[in-house]
């Protein structure tokens, strides 16, 4: 989708390394959210963000940090990546208004060897 | 706990049939609810929401409907094509926050 993009679009780290993930939108909503998606298990909420510098949990949070520091941008770190952390991670935006969707990034296929 | 659930968890037509996607979801207090596509090795593209105050609502070949007292979605598909082949996901909202997803149908619509 054109208002928001994700990247990188693939990654291949070793175990332990930091990574970051951006997720940059043009559309000014409030909300972003980080999932990951994977066979078994589906889409899992990891971090999402109510506005700059506001940040909560989701589902799976361990191993990973966010940060918004301006309304368009929203990264994903993993401090120190591990084998577990293999998976797609895509980015969501939305508006806090009722009638308004999730609108989902490409995604960023990360692998951990 | 807020839960999604899809079934069939997969699905094989041939070309032309008419077809239906089950969703349901437990606790009727839902912001909303969308059906997503998904192709292999793609992202998610939004194809229908639906409010909470409304019953359906239609694009092109696919209609879906709402029925929040019995906690269940259908997306029918019509005239169904090669090219519908993807794996079909339903997510219900119950906050700014809370977003749940079905683990989705896949559905492969044979020539």
């Amino acid at each position: 989708d054109a208002g928001i993009t994700q990247s990188p679009r693939h990654k291949v780290t070793e175990t332990g390394t930091p990574v970051t993930l951006r997720c940059h939108q043009t559309e000014n909503h409030r909300y972003m959210y980080w999932y990951r998606q994977d066979p078994g298990h589906g889409l899992r909420l990891i971090h999402y963000s109510y506005g700059v510098k506001d940040t909560d949990k989701g589902e799976v949070s361990d191993g990973y940090s966010v940060s918004r520091s301006k309304t368009e941008d929203f990264l994903l770190t993993l401090e120190s990546a591990t084998s577990s952390q293999t998976s797609v991670y895509f980015c969501a935006i939305s508006d806090d208004r009722a009638n308004y969707g999730y609108t989902f990034g490409s995604g960023t296929r990360l692998t951990v060897v | 706990k807020q839960e999604v659930t899809q079934i069939p968890a997969a699905l094989s037509v041939p070309e032309g049939e008419n077809l239906v996607l089950n969703c349901s979801f437990t606790d009727s207090a839902i912001y909303n609810l969308q059906w997503f596509r998904q192709d292999p090795g793609k992202g998610l593209t939004s194809l229908l929401l639906i409010q909470s105050s409304q019953r359906e609502q239609t694009s092109g070949r696919l209609n879906a409907s709402l029925d929040k007292s019995s906690g269940r979605s259908t997306l029918y598909i019509a005239a169904s094509q090669p090219g519908d082949s993807a794996t079909y996901l339903c997510a219900v909202r119950w906050g700014n926050n809370d977003m749940r997803f079905g683990a989705g149908t896949r559905l492969t619509v044979k020539p």
